[in-house]
């Protein structure tokens, strides 16, 4: 299957701090990719979609200034956590979407574990 | 508004028992379906998924499972489970518009050897 990468799997900060987390689709083009955050024993909930080359997309409740999208590429995205405050802790996955034979799937990247101090 | 529903919390079977896993979903439209497994420190990795065609979707390390649109189910099976099948099941679902997907809460499979 299609594989995804996020960088790095884990990090710590300090509040206030900025964190960015990259994704990338390592053997396939993804025009368009999708953040996520996973609370403990919860299930993902989307946060916002990336679309190359346009501004991302972001579901209801979740702020475009706090947590910036960059897709810059047809092979990474990027989400990068402005002053992160510890309520910003999380796991954070991305998904790049593969299309073929006219059905799309999302592959997801491994994650990123995010601890606010 | 779309929702996916996994009745099934926390399962625990001994080997070779079989395993049935519920999900249920809420959207009039024409869905995808798909099923997600996360093995401990790892990643979400696509199981099987529905489209169109056959109700009856055969999946990876012989997973299946049923589309019933009458009763909005999409049921994952194994009939006979092993250790390694240990895992987080993910089941999702994504409107053929918008192709988000929506997840359900998840159910944690825990296999007795």
């Amino acid at each position: 299957g299609a594989v995804v990468s996020q960088h790095p799997s884990w990090v710590i900060c300090k509040s206030g701090t900025s964190v960015k987390i990259e994704c990338r689709s390592l053997d396939f083009q993804a025009t368009t990719m999708f953040w996520y955050r996973q609370f403990p024993k919860q299930s993902l909930m989307l946060m916002a979609t990336s679309n190359e080359g346009s501004k991302a997309t972001y579901e209801q409740g979740v702020e475009k200034d706090k947590f910036l999208i960059n897709h810059a590429s047809l092979t990474l995205s990027t989400l990068t956590v402005t002053s992160a405050h510890p309520e910003d802790s999380s796991f954070y996955i991305c998904s790049a979407r593969q299309w073929g034979a006219l059905q799309e799937t999302q592959y997801f990247g491994p994650g990123t574990r995010l601890l606010v101090l | 508004a779309q929702s996916v529903s996994q009745h099934n919390h926390h399962v625990i079977l001994s080997e070779a028992a079989s395993l049935e896993l519920g999900c249920n979903y809420s959207y009039g439209g024409t869905v995808n379906l798909f099923w997600y497994v996360q093995y401990p420190g790892q990643h979400l990795q696509l199981l099987l998924k529905y489209f169109s065609g056959d109700p009856l979707v055969k999946g990876i390390k012989g997973f299946e499972a049923e589309f019933i649109k009458s009763k909005f189910s999409f049921n994952l099976r194994k009939p006979s489970v092993q250790w390694s099948d240990t895992a987080e099941y993910f089941c999702a679902v994504s409107s053929s518009g918008t192709y988000k997907y929506i997840f359900g809460t998840g159910t944690r499979l825990k296999v007795l050897a």
